[in-house]
């Protein structure tokens, strides 16, 4: 199973409301990321889970809360976020850091905020 | 900020010809990767090298590296139609900084059937 698993693919939510995105893997990786990707953007970096601790944020607004239950399962908690944080989220995992593996996406959940 | 940069941005060719794309980048690394993104989905790791390899082939890419340029090239040979995607080099950061991925902004390959 080489699969990063994101869901929902699409959620629409108003700027009062609570929603959670979820990311799944099975392969064993001790690293877990979440990027944030604007249309016609790279994909830039917003936290990085190393053996279930965070290790970076990349100073995202606390409006979102990054989670990581177990070692396969990592959550972005979103509350109160702006029109301005629609966008595509992408959740990826590596085996161990980047420095010496390759990260493996999920396909992403399509986030409109209105 | 990022630490890739490609060129070109956009790249039309015709199916069956080679696409090159070229990245820079500013700090040290110790590897560098190529990804593929379809239609704003997710992205397919292509190819990574490591900072003391210079050249890299798998199927029909080849990549290349100059650590003393900070630069490399992703050549896809005989283009298809399926080859149409944005083509994205991504960085670590050697030596102790973040432990993710900086990705560059990226071509966007079309190629004509």
């Amino acid at each position: 199973d080489t699969e990063v698993t994101q869901t929902p693919k699409h959620l629409v939510m108003g700027m009062t409301n609570k929603k959670s995105l979820k990311c799944e893997q099975h392969m064993g990786h001790r690293a877990m990321y979440w990027y944030k990707q604007k249309a016609k953007k790279p994909p830039e970096l917003m936290f990085v889970y190393s053996y279930e601790k965070l290790s970076i944020n990349e100073s995202v607004p606390s409006r979102f809360s990054p989670e990581c239950p177990n070692s396969s399962l990592l959550n972005l908690h979103l509350h109160a976020l702006q029109p301005e944080d629609s966008a595509l989220y992408l959740c990826a995992s590596s085996q161990d850091s980047v420095r010496v593996a390759e990260a493996f996406f999920g396909q992403g959940t399509r986030l409109t905020v209105v | 900020s990022q630490q890739g940069e490609e060129d070109p941005q956009a790249l039309s060719i015709q199916e069956g010809e080679n696409a090159t794309m070229n990245c820079s980048y500013k700090t040290s690394i110790n590897n560098l990767q190529w990804y593929r993104q379809n239609s704003g989905r997710g992205l397919v790791h292509l190819i990574l090298i490591r900072s003391n390899e210079r050249e890299k082939h798998s199927g029909r890419l080849r990549v290349t590296l100059d650590t003393s340029k900070k630069s490399s090239s992703l050549l896809i040979t005989a283009s298809r139609a399926a080859d149409t995607a944005s083509y994205f080099c991504a960085t670590d950061a050697q030596g102790g900084g973040a432990d993710g991925l900086t990705f560059g902004k990226g071509t966007h390959l079309i190629i004509q059937p």
